[in-house]
């Protein structure tokens, strides 16, 4: 089966920043996508990286590097609404989806 | 957003009832998705239709039967159940399930407790 590991939980203060790490192991690679997923509601889908390298999209950014079977999601002027799970996801050779257990973020004030 | 809507949100039934989770998609999507959220555990993947034929059942009990009327719409009944399948049930839906960038979109689930 595929292997996609990340923290169970982080913690961080408001305005500040917090990068959560994901590898993964799995058969080929077709792309990496991260969601958000608050209390009670649907994942959201947050960004997809498939090349190497930095993708930004306002505050948030998500990092790929296939070489190393790595990326991080990167949360920038943390904001108490930020406080949610994030889940890295992983389509392998197959084109199956497969997902991490989720990182809980908790933005105290 | 209601892109993809789930009823009931909160079900809870006995291990004899039978009932059925209901997911309707607005997004003109082609496929539809059945996942399992327990707790600090991976979503996992239980059955996949694409243009209403069944294209994945990963290795799931009978006592959760899917349903595929059309592309909007997506059925679970659920008969016999035990207390290890309470969860969280979500749908999802895509456009192109065999391409790279696909991206999955998510209903709010249905809170399932089997007493």
């Amino acid at each position: 089966g595929q292997n996609i590991d990340q923290p169970t939980e982080m913690t961080a203060t408001e305005g500040a920043i917090v990068q959560i790490n994901c590898t993964y192991q799995t058969s080929g690679f077709n792309g990496l996508f991260w969601y958000q997923q608050h209390a009670g509601e649907a994942p959201t889908f947050l960004s997809y990286n498939v090349l190497d390298g930095l993708e930004e999209k306002g505050r948030f950014s998500s990092f790929l590097s296939r070489s190393k079977g790595y990326s991080y999601l990167l949360l920038k002027e943390l904001q108490m609404k930020d406080s949610a799970s994030y889940l890295c996801a992983v389509r392998d050779e197959d084109y199956k989806l497969s997902f991490g257990a989720g990182t809980t973020v908790t933005v105290r004030a | 957003e209601t892109g993809v809507t789930q009823t009931p949100r909160h079900l809870v039934m006995g291990m004899t009832n039978k009932k059925s989770l209901k997911c309707e998609q607005h997004l003109g999507h082609n496929a539809m998705y059945w996942y399992k959220q327990s707790a600090k555990k991976p979503l996992e993947l239980m059955f996949v239709y694409n243009f209403k034929e069944q294209t994945e059942n990963n290795s799931v009990p009978s006592r959760f039967s899917p349903e595929c009327p059309n592309s909007s719409h997506l059925f679970l009944h659920l008969h016999t159940l035990q207390p290890e399948d309470s969860a969280l049930y979500l749908c999802a839906s895509s456009q192109t399930p065999g391409q790279g960038s696909d991206t999955q979109y998510f209903g709010p689930g249905t809170r399932l407790t089997v007493l």
